[in-house]
């Protein structure tokens, strides 16, 4: 079945400027998570959605970010005022849940955003 | 304080000789989950293999294999039989609450790049 997909692939944005970037979950995933990976690093967790439940909103580094889900479908996330250290590869991942299991998060392609 | 810590930023191996990444982490969560995931250069994340905090048997997935030491609180990640295409950034994570309980986000560690020679 289709995984998880995301758009773009690549944003270069000047400085200031406002974007937005869009997952598609797995049909199906109740929970969805954004993560941001810097160049050479791991991943940080910026903000998870699970179900109609209020988001975790923990990871976001400023109020600059911010994002939103549609019932259990598409996510959008919004970065405004863009600067510079938010150049970054934005993952998306989706998991299904269930009772008693732990599963796995399956990851999109990412958006690799440039700030210029 | 780290909570994921791989401490081998690079690692060689000989194509078809068994190769061991190391993790350690770090959590007072008595419930928790480790997962290994693959980043080729490609840059998707390929999810490996899953170990729970209260699994008795280390996990295995093919030639991955999960080498798990509750009391030292490390998770090492074992690659029987290197090939070409194992050559990747490999990531450790931890989430902290099992089921749809706990914090759901992983928490990753810096990452190891692996590179097979022929």
């Amino acid at each position: 079945g289709a995984g998880v997909s995301q758009s773009p692939s690549n944003k270069v944005t000047e400085k200031g400027k406002d974007v937005e970037l869009r997952c598609d979950p797995i049909s199906g995933h109740t929970a969805l998570y954004w993560y941001r990976q810097r160049l050479g690093q791991g991943l940080e967790f910026l903000i998870y959605f699970q179900g109609n439940s209020a988001p975790d909103k923990s990871g976001l580094p400023s109020d600059r970010f911010s994002a939103e889900r549609t019932g259990e479908s598409v996510s959008t996330l919004t970065i405004q005022r863009t600067q510079q250290e938010d150049s970054a590869v934005y993952l998306c991942a989706s998991r299904a849940t269930g009772p008693s299991l732990d599963y796995e998060q399956y990851f999109g392609p990412g958006t690799r955003l440039t700030v210029t | 304080a780290q909570k994921i810590t791989q401490t081998q930023p690079g690692m060689f191996v000989q194509e078809k000789e068994a190769v061991t990444l190391d993790c350690t982490y770090d959590t007072s969560d008595p419930s928790y989950g480790l997962f290994w995931y693959k980043q080729p250069s490609s840059g998707e994340m390929i999810f490996l293999i899953y170990q729970g905090s209260y699994d008795q048997q280390n996990a295995t997935e093919g030639r991955y294999s999960l080498n798990f030491q509750k009391a030292r609180k490390s998770a090492n990640l074992v690659i029987s039989a290197s090939q070409l295409g194992d050559s990747a950034m490999y990531f450790c994570a931890m989430r902290e609450g099992l089921g749809d309980t706990g914090r759901r986000a992983l928490t990753f560690g810096s990452g190891t790049r692996l590179q097979v020679q022929p």
